[in-house]
């Protein structure tokens, strides 16, 4: 099983700030890479697939990259409404989530 | 507008079984893959199993596989779970979510419901 670890656990940033989340995965899942944001008493919302491509109406201050066992989530800068819990995914081998990194206001 | 709703959640004992639907609306269910997806109470997420557009292809996590039964039932727009021998450890509130594309399945998912607690307890 391909194991996804998310980096830090907790991100503490004021709005306006840049936040940059990472996972790491334990094997190559090439771009088969997928995140996601969850609100308290929420789904999970779709971001972003294939490592770097933004999903619908999803704001361009939202960036995926890397490819192989790195990436990175980068949100430009923070809005109030951008709060949250982030998770990747992978779909290069099963599927598996990673256990998530929650973004708090400072 | 797409929608699914989840059903069928409650309190279950040890060993019991319970049965998941999901109602669909919004799209044309036959053409997508659709999955289960699980979250335990204060915890991460967990997928759970998947079924293609046209039910040919199932494939389950090895947490549950063997004692999950995963279905669809395009003429009903629905989607279910079929969960046996429940364990302890199966708590969670269980989301059905939507592939993104049609026909091919993408593994990723698009549309989720809202949920629906599964509580495993004597």
């Amino acid at each position: 099983e391909i194991v996804l670890t998310q980096s830090p656990g907790t991100l503490s940033l004021s709005p306006g700030e840049r936040a940059t989340l990472s996972c790491r995965a334990s094997q190559s899942v090439s771009s088969y890479l997928a995140w996601y944001q969850q609100k308290p008493g929420q789904p999970p919302r779709l971001l972003i697939y294939g490592a770097s491509s933004r999903a619908t109406g999803i704001p361009d201050r939202f960036t995926g990259s890397g490819s192989g066992t790195d990436f990175t989530l980068t949100i430009s800068r923070l809005e109030p409404e951008d709060f949250a819990v982030y998770y990747c995914q992978q779909y290069g081998s099963s599927l598996t989530f990673g256990g998530g990194t929650k973004v708090e206001i400072k | 507008e797409v929608q699914l709703v989840e059903s069928g959640g409650g309190l279950v004992q040890p060993g019991g079984s319970l049965r998941l639907s999901c109602a669909a609306s919004g799209f044309t269910f036959s053409s997508y893959s659709m999955n289960w997806v699980r979250q335990a109470p204060g915890k991460g997420l967990e997928w759970v199993s998947y079924i293609g557009s046209s039910g040919n292809t199932i494939y389950y996590a090895d947490s549950v596989k063997g004692r999950f039964t995963i279905s669809r039932d395009s003429a009903k727009n629905s989607l279910y779970l079929q969960m046996n021998s429940l364990r302890a450890e199966d708590t969670a509130v269980y989301y059905c979510a939507r592939d993104q594309r049609e026909w091919l399945g993408t593994y990723y998912f698009d549309y989720w419901g809202q949920g629906t607690l599964v509580t495993v307890s004597s």
